[in-house]
């Protein structure tokens, strides 16, 4: 099976300008996570999905970020506008139905703001 | 918010040696998970443990469960060159649903 897909894998834009990441868990998995990682904070939960609904998104940074799961195959994490301070690895991570279910991590997709 | 507090942050070790890594908590969790993440690449899961006091192996890495449910350790015996990387614990508190909280991990170094 493939593994939790994410694109694009890396990404600069200037500051002021939308950026959208993508995501495609693995199949079956009813949970969807966005994590982003940094030298200083290192892997914080921005916000996770189960069966598509957002559950907790008391991570999410502003309201210059949101995020959908419009199906159980696909999310997008969108930064508007982005700031220099975005710049970061984004993790998206997918598990199965239970909670006690481990995370399976994809990629990542790198954002520099310049 | 919630915290793990994940020792040493990096370790300098020779090839052969073994290694020991530790998360300590304020809470009481009732997963612990081990990742390892590789640069460029997102974490991999090495280990879960799902109940207190539980020990798990996964080749030369062992993983155990804290009696107190606020603990767990990793040890990698007779590391190689390809242990290198950073090492996560990872935590999921009691009725928080699939959220884990991370510790600021581990860098491990090997020299051949």
């Amino acid at each position: 099976d493939a593994g939790v897909i994410q694109s694009p894998r890396h990404e600069v834009t200037e500051m002021g300008q939308e950026v959208t990441l993508r995501c495609k868990p693995i199949s079956g998995h009813d949970y969807l996570f966005w994590y982003r990682q940094t030298m200083m904070r290192g892997l914080e939960l921005l916000i996770y999905f189960n069966n598509n609904v957002p559950i907790d998104d008391s991570g999410m940074p502003e309201d210059r970020f949101s995020a959908k799961m419009p199906n159980a195959s696909f999310s997008t994490l969108k930064i508007q506008p982005s700031e220099p301070r975005d710049s970061a690895v984004y993790f998206c991570a997918s598990s199965r139905t239970s909670s006690g279910e481990t995370q399976y991590f994809g990629p990542g997709t790198r954002l520099l703001v310049l | 918010g919630q915290q793990l507090n994940q020792s040493p942050q990096s370790m300098f070790i020779q090839e052969g040696e073994d290694v020991s890594m530790n998360c300590t908590s304020s809470s009481i969790f009732n997963t612990w998970l081990w990742y390892k993440q590789d640069p460029g690449e997102g974490p991999v899961l090495l280990i879960a443990l799902y109940k207190a006091g539980e020990l798990t192996s996964n080749g030369r890495l062992t993983a155990q469960f804290g009696i107190t449910r606020k603990d767990s350790f990793l040890n990698i015996s007779a590391s190689i060159p390809s242990d290198v990387g950073i090492y996560f614990c990872a935590g999921r508190l009691y009725n928080q649903g699939g959220k884990l909280i991370f510790g600021q991990g581990t860098e491990l170094s090997v020299k051949p």
